[in-house]
This record gives C-alpha cells, sequence and structure tokens, in this order.
C-alpha cells in the first residue's frame, strides 16, 4: 500500500482564489510528521508547512495552511490568495517515528492562471 | 545563509559510461540525504549519511552506485556504469540532526543517460 496518496495529478485556480490540494498517508506508529513542498520548473524542491502527530492545532505558513484530520489520516494542503507564482508542483512528505527519512507522494501540479 | 549547492545542474552521458554528482550541505548541518527523482514521480531516498557514516542505503543499487561523504561535509554519488533508466533528477538535502529536523534540498542534477 503505497504511504502517502495525492489523487489529483493536476489542479487549475485563478488568481487570488483559495486551493486545497489533497493527501491522505498510511501509518501505524503514532509518532510521524508530515510535510509539504513546493517543486517550481527549476527543480528544487522548497519547504513550506510541517506537522506533527502529536500537534494540537493545524499548522500555518503565511499563506499555507494544513488541514490535519488525524482520524481520517489526510493532510491537506490550502493555499489561500494564490499568486502566479505559485504555479509548481507540490509534494506531501511523510516521516515516521524515530526514523528522518521521508516518503513522498506522486505530487500535483499546480497551474494558477491570471 | 547558504542554502544546499549541487554541480553539476545538467549531464548528458551515453550508456555505459560513469558520472559523478557533487553536494555541498548546508553549514553545520550534520545529515546528508541522496534522492532520486523519475520523472512524474516523488523523490526516492538513494541514502542518508550522518556525518560522515551510512545511516540508511537500503534502496541504493549498490551494483552500479556509490556515494562517499568524506571528512562529514560534502558528498559525491557516483554511477558507474549508467543505465537508461537512471535518467532522473538527483536530488541532494540535508537536515541538522536527523529524525527531527526538516530537510533543505538543493536544486538539483538533471542526468539524461542516451
Amino acid at each position: 500500500a503505497q504511504k502517502i496518496t495525492q489523487t489529483q495529478p493536476g489542479m487549475f485556480v485563478q488568481e487570488k482564489e483559495a486551493v486545497t490540494l489533497d493527501c491522505t498517508y498510511d501509518t501505524s506508529d503514532p509518532s510521524y510528521g508530515l510535510f509539504w513542498y513546493k517543486q517550481p520548473s527549476s527543480g528544487e524542491m522548497i519547504f513550506l508547512i510541517y506537522q506533527g502527530s502529536y500537534d494540537q492545532q493545524n499548522a500555518t505558513e503565511g499563506r499555507y495552511s494544513l488541514n490535519f484530520q488525524k482520524a481520517r489520516k489526510s493532510a491537506n494542503l490550502v493555499i489561500s490568495a494564490s499568486q502566479l507564482g505559485d504555479s509548481a508542483m507540490y509534494f506531501c512528505a511523510m516521516r515516521e517515528g524515530g526514523y528522518s527519512t521521508l516518503t513522498f507522494g506522486k505530487g500535483t501540479m499546480l497551474l494558477v492562471s491570471p | 545563509e547558504a542554502g544546499v549547492a549541487q554541480s553539476p545542474r545538467y549531464k548528458i552521458i551515453e550508456k555505459r559510461q560513469s558520472v559523478a554528482f557533487w553536494c555541498n550541505p548546508i553549514s553545520g548541518h550534520a545529515t546528508l540525504y541522496w534522492y532520486q527523482q523519475i520523472l512524474g514521480q516523488g523523490p526516492k531516498l538513494l541514502i542518508q549519511f550522518q556525518n560522515n557514516g551510512v545511516v540508511d542505503d537500503s534502496q541504493l543499487p549498490k551494483d552500479r552506485f556509490s556515494a562517499e561523504r568524506l571528512k562529514g561535509v560534502d558528498s559525491t554519488l557516483k554511477i558507474q556504469p549508467a543505465k537508461l533508466e537512471d535518467s532522473a533528477v538527483y536530488l541532494c538535502a540535508s537536515s541538522l540532526v536527523g529524525d527531527t529536523d526538516t530537510q533543505y534540498f538543493g536544486p538539483g542534477t538533471r542526468l539524461t543517460v542516451l
């Protein structure tokens, strides 16, 4: 079974609108961390936001927020007020227990139009 | 603070040739990772170093891939001989210690094997 599932190959949004990118995960470890990275066409993976499994509140970083629903094992990324520069691939990743290795999903391509 | 540096950015070789990639992590980061990202997929860990020791190389094809991190700072990943299926982006990442720290990625090396 896949550990990280991103079901949306591509998403389109207009500038200034909000968009939600879906991510579900699978783990039996009670301690884990969830990450979102952005990969523009230049290739670099840019860290966006982190959510720990024991965190009580949803993580937020500027225009990014993580909608963490533990019982449903989902960790959706919400981007508010989309900008043209948000057009990129977005990857959800998980780290389990005491291991630092990240397992990535297949990604979602986001295109923001004027 | 300077980010993770990688070189070269692009490399084109013929199958059965050898190639080497270089990575310099963020200063002070003890943990270094090499990932392989095939087109249309998320990155997959090849090898993880803690200082100059290998922590995880379970997914490294050891018959053709090798990596070293002498002196616990920069690292080299080598492929010898290359196969067509090695065409991918090779990403280097670093983090402060390991299991609790965010990984920061370099710009990657795009390898094309003809």
